[in-house]
């Protein structure tokens, strides 16, 4: 079956723009995941979702981001007034079931490579 | 302190040789889980392997085995017979019960398999 899908691939966008990226899980998938890779790093939890809501955001970095899941399928990464220093490489990843024990193992899509002029 | 640990920044094997990435833990959870993902140029991370806390037996996926030590809180991978196809970069992650579903990764090792 289809894997995750992010959208678009490529985001260049210049510094103090707002810019949306789009996640689409796997089919039946209630968890979903947003994570940040920069060069040379692993990736870095961002906000994790059950359903349509936020079960912990404790990984966003300030206000300036913020993410929604409105029907707990598609999810949107929103990233306000964006700064040099977000250009990253956007990971989504989904899985299964809550917390479940064994093992629930997260997908990734490909990423969305952001560039922050 | 760093949760996940990988020490190779980079490691070199030659093709159908067998290659040994290393990765530490740290946690005070009783339950755990330890997963590697590979991570080709193309950018997606790749599932490979599992590893529960409880889990008495090494886990093995095809080629790909966990040498899981818990007393020294390590789960090593290890590759056998390697393919050109298998250089990328390997990552580490950890999922803590204490928490939510969420993963750590460690920085990972990029591994070069030459002919």
């Amino acid at each position: 079956g289809a894997g995750v899908s992010q959208t678009p691939s490529n985001k260049v966008t210049e510094k103090g723009k707002y810019v949306e990226l789009r996640c689409d899980p796997i089919s039946g998938h209630t968890a979903l995941y947003w994570y940040r890779q920069s060069l040379g790093q692993g990736p870095e939890f961002l906000i994790y979702f059950q359903g349509t809501g936020a079960a912990d955001d404790s990984g966003l970095p300030n206000d300036r981001f913020f993410a929604v899941r409105p029907e707990g399928s598609v999810s949107t990464l929103k990233i306000q007034r964006t700064e040099r220093g977000d250009s990253a490489v956007y990971l989504c990843a989904s899985s299964l079931t809550q917390g479940a024990q064994v093992p629930d193992t997260q997908y990734f899509g490909p990423g969305t490579r952001l560039t922050v002029l | 302190a760093q949760k996940i640990t990988q020490t190779q920044p980079g490691m070199f094997v030659q093709e159908k040789e067998a290659v040994t990435l290393d990765c530490t833990y740290d946690t005070s959870d009783q339950s755990y889980g330890l997963f590697w993902y590979k991570q080709p140029s193309s950018g997606e991370m790749i599932f490979l392997i599992y590893q529960g806390s409880y889990d008495e037996q090494n886990a093995t996926e095809g080629r790909y085995s966990l040498n899981f030590q818990k007393a020294r809180k390590s789960a090593n991978l290890v590759i056998s017979a390697s393919q050109l196809g298998d250089s990328a970069m390997y990552f580490c992650a950890m999922r803590e019960n204490s928490g939510y579903s969420t993963l750590t990764f460690g920085k990972g090792t990029m591994l070069l398999v030459s002919p």
